[in-house]
């Protein structure tokens, strides 16, 4: 079954810290993975992207994050968190084998403590 | 270059009655995407139209339905609706070539009482 998996629903951190979130996802083709922003009652702004090639992918907003295939994961990380990086936060997987179509995770809310 | 518009923003309704929500892609883009995203859950694709037909489906009833206009702007419609149908929908352009990159629109919040 295609999945993904956000472990932790809700993470705080302090400003300029670290941040770690974590994505596991099943996926039977070649996934693409995608990394959304959701502040509350907003859509959802794309902030990276994996498709193929270099396995680190930069995104806006100083986000990056690491495809690991034998790990099933696509962690999102920023070195250094800022106090408007609090949202909501949502790794998504699609493929070829399911054209346009993008599975979610439940997400995870991330609060920063100034 | 206007993103995803989706209207209305706000919308509420009664068990049984019928709704009908809106939405224009980004410019260049020829497929719309809608997903449903109940409080505290990630969105759930509920289906997907290009070249004016439904290209794809998830796991949603035949309340839902949509259209796409030949401008590439769609519809989504739920018909009979219930209690369970409150969320958020959001509606997601892109390039039909694939898995191509999906941009969403601000949604559209439904109470439905």
């Amino acid at each position: 079954a295609q999945s993904v998996t956000q472990p932790d629903i809700h993470i705080t951190v302090s400003e300029g810290a670290s941040l770690e979130l974590r994505c596991n996802y099943s996926y039977g083709a070649t996934p693409y993975l995608f990394w959304y922003v959701q502040s509350p009652g907003q859509g959802l702004q794309l902030l990276l992207k994996y498709f193929s090639g270099d396995t680190l992918v930069q995104g806006i907003k100083g986000f990056e994050a690491e495809f690991k295939r034998s790990q099933s994961s696509f962690n999102l990380r920023k070195p250094s968190v800022h106090w408007s990086d609090a949202a909501e936060y949502f790794c998504a997987v699609g493929g070829s084998s399911n054209t346009g179509k993008l599975i979610f995770g439940q997400g995870t809310t991330l609060q920063v403590k100034p | 270059d206007a993103g995803v518009t989706q209207s209305p923003t706000h919308l509420i309704k009664t068990r049984g009655q019928q709704v009908t929500l809106r939405c224009s892609p980004k410019s260049g883009h020829d497929t719309v995407s809608w997903y449903q995203q109940a409080l505290g859950q990630g969105p759930q694709f509920i289906f997907q139209y290009y070249e004016e037909e439904e290209r794809q489906r998830g796991n949603f009833p035949d309340r839902f339905s949509g259209h796409q206009f030949p401008n590439y702007s769609s519809e989504l419609n739920v018909n009979a609706l219930l209690l369970g149908d409150s969320a958020l929908y959001l509606c997601a352009s892109s390039l039909f070539t694939g898995m191509e990159t999906q941009y969403f629109g601000p949604g559209t919040r439904l109470l439905v009482l």
